[in-house]
């Protein structure tokens, strides 16, 4: 059964610091990971998805990578700013079914001004 | 364009009664599915379904029924509530242009 792991609970950093989110996850056997956006009270953004056969993303300050053998990603924010105070939660979907995607319990991330 | 809509937003269920929440999608997407996120554990698949009249079990099916009937619309059914079943829900959908998933604001549910 596939687990995925996400240390720390939680992250705080003055704003303008680059900093790294980890996700780990037990079972290689993955079609996609996805590094998602909650913000209190609300839904998931989808903010990066990573192919299996990719080993990175970007999207402006969002750089996510992927080590598939190793079972890991990480999220990497470039100059933090306030507003990117936000849960970040990592899920895979494995390579057989629907998108049935596994979740980490995310990160809490407050950047402080 | 809406989105992914829920409702309701919040409810408060007495044990033993029975509720509805619903999911209502105007993107044309074809995969509706039911997470539900408490503290500590991330988000779990409840149902899920691939079309109209095609549903199937995720990681937390029991207490929980699920039809579709149509494609904008994805109902989750609570029979019986339980406390155990305190928790935000959430319905995402996708569509077969791209992989991502598209999220509901969710519906927070406190049985008593």
């Amino acid at each position: 059964k596939q687990e995925v792991t996400q240390i720390p609970a939680a992250l705080s950093v003055p704003e303008g610091e680059n900093l790294v989110l980890n996700c780990s996850f037990t079972d290689s056997a993955i079609y996609n990971l996805q590094w998602f956006r909650q913000d209190p009270g609300k839904g998931l953004t989808s903010l990066l998805l990573i192919q299996s056969s990719q080993r990175e993303q970007t999207s402006g300050r969002l750089n996510a990578s992927l080590d598939k053998s190793s079972g890991r990603s990480t999220l990497y924010i470039a100059a933090s700013q306030p507003g990117d105070s936000a849960t970040y939660l990592c899920a895979v979907r494995g390579i057989q079914g629907a998108q049935k995607l596994v979740f980490g319990q995310g990160t809490r991330l407050t950047i402080n001004p | 364009n809406a989105g992914v809509t829920q409702t309701p937003k919040f409810q408060v269920l007495k044990t033993g009664q029975s509720m509805t929440l619903q999911c209502a999608q105007d993107m044309n997407h074809e995969y509706m599915s039911w997470y539900r996120q408490d503290p500590g554990m991330g988000l779990r698949l409840i149902h899920y379904s691939v079309g109209a009249g095609i549903t199937d079990q995720g990681e937390v099916p029991n207490g929980y029924n699920v039809s579709r009937s149509t494609t904008e619309d994805f109902p989750l059914r609570l029979l019986s509530a339980a406390p155990s079943q305190t928790s935000v829900y959430f319905c995402a959908t996708s569509g077969d242009r791209g992989p991502f998933l598209f999220f509901g604001e969710g519906s927070r549910l406190t049985v008593l």
